[in-house]
């Protein structure tokens, strides 16, 4: 089963602007990472922030999360057409599991 | 290029037949994941293997089994395949060293599987 939600399900911006996705997830985690996926292939690796991180930054990415409400956001500055894809965060949990758990994605599209 | 294989990229085969898929990791990783993504239900963790043994098993069928071979490279029977098994099936791979580490996973570009 999914940990959470992410919202929106869908995002349409215009080159230039910010993006901004939430996840919320249910369960403790050890950390949280985002995931990007181009239509129909492999998934690629963006950013990972640990569960006693609150903020984290790579190049146009910003990362936060909350545990305190099981949330997350993703934040992609000055986006640019080659940013459209679907967008996952997943979790894992504090226990002894290592594996992903994947939210439902956001589809972002950003029109030229 | 995440450093991990998949092959085949597309597979497509007919109702009640069995397919393996095959996995390589990124050099020097012990861990391999694999995950199923379908519309229906998402991307859902199917089963891990940590230096030939299983770790972890998530939603996995009965009909779906794998393995971790010496080399590490892993594959994912699939059996008595339904209409419904179609999906996109993704290995991963991370370090995972240590008990307390809980790294990034690194995927391969999947492989498409239609069944008829």
């Amino acid at each position: 089963s999914q940990q959470g939600e992410e919202d929106p399900q869908a995002l349409s911006i215009q080159e230039g602007e910010n993006a901004t996705m939430n996840c919320s997830y249910k369960t403790s985690i050890n950390n949280l990472q985002w995931y990007r996926q181009n239509s129909g292939r492999g998934l690629v690796h963006l950013i990972l922030i640990r569960s006693n991180e609150r903020e984290k930054h790579s190049g146009r990415l910003r990362v936060t999360l909350d545990t305190s409400k099981k949330s997350s956001s993703l934040l992609i500055t000055a986006s640019r057409a080659a940013d459209t894809a679907s967008y996952f965060c997943a979790t894992i949990s504090s226990g002894s599991a290592r594996q992903l758990t994947f939210g439902s994605g956001t589809q972002l599209t950003v029109l030229p | 290029d995440s450093g991990v294989t998949q092959t085949p990229k597309h597979l497509i085969t007919a109702t009640g037949q069995r397919v393996t898929l095959r996995c390589s990791p990124r050099s020097g990783d012990l861990s391999v994941y694999w995950y199923q993504q379908s519309l229906d239900q998402g991307l859902q963790f199917l089963i891990q293997y940590y230096n030939g043994e299983e770790r972890a098993k998530g939603n996995i069928l009965e009909r779906f089994s794998a393995q971790q071979f010496p080399d590490l490279h892993s594959e994912l029977n699939l059996s008595s395949l339904e209409l419904g098994d179609s999906a996109l099936y993704f290995c991963a791979s991370s370090v995972s060293t240590g008990a307390n580490s809980y790294n990034e996973q690194f995927f391969g570009p999947g492989t498409r599987l239609t069944v008829l």
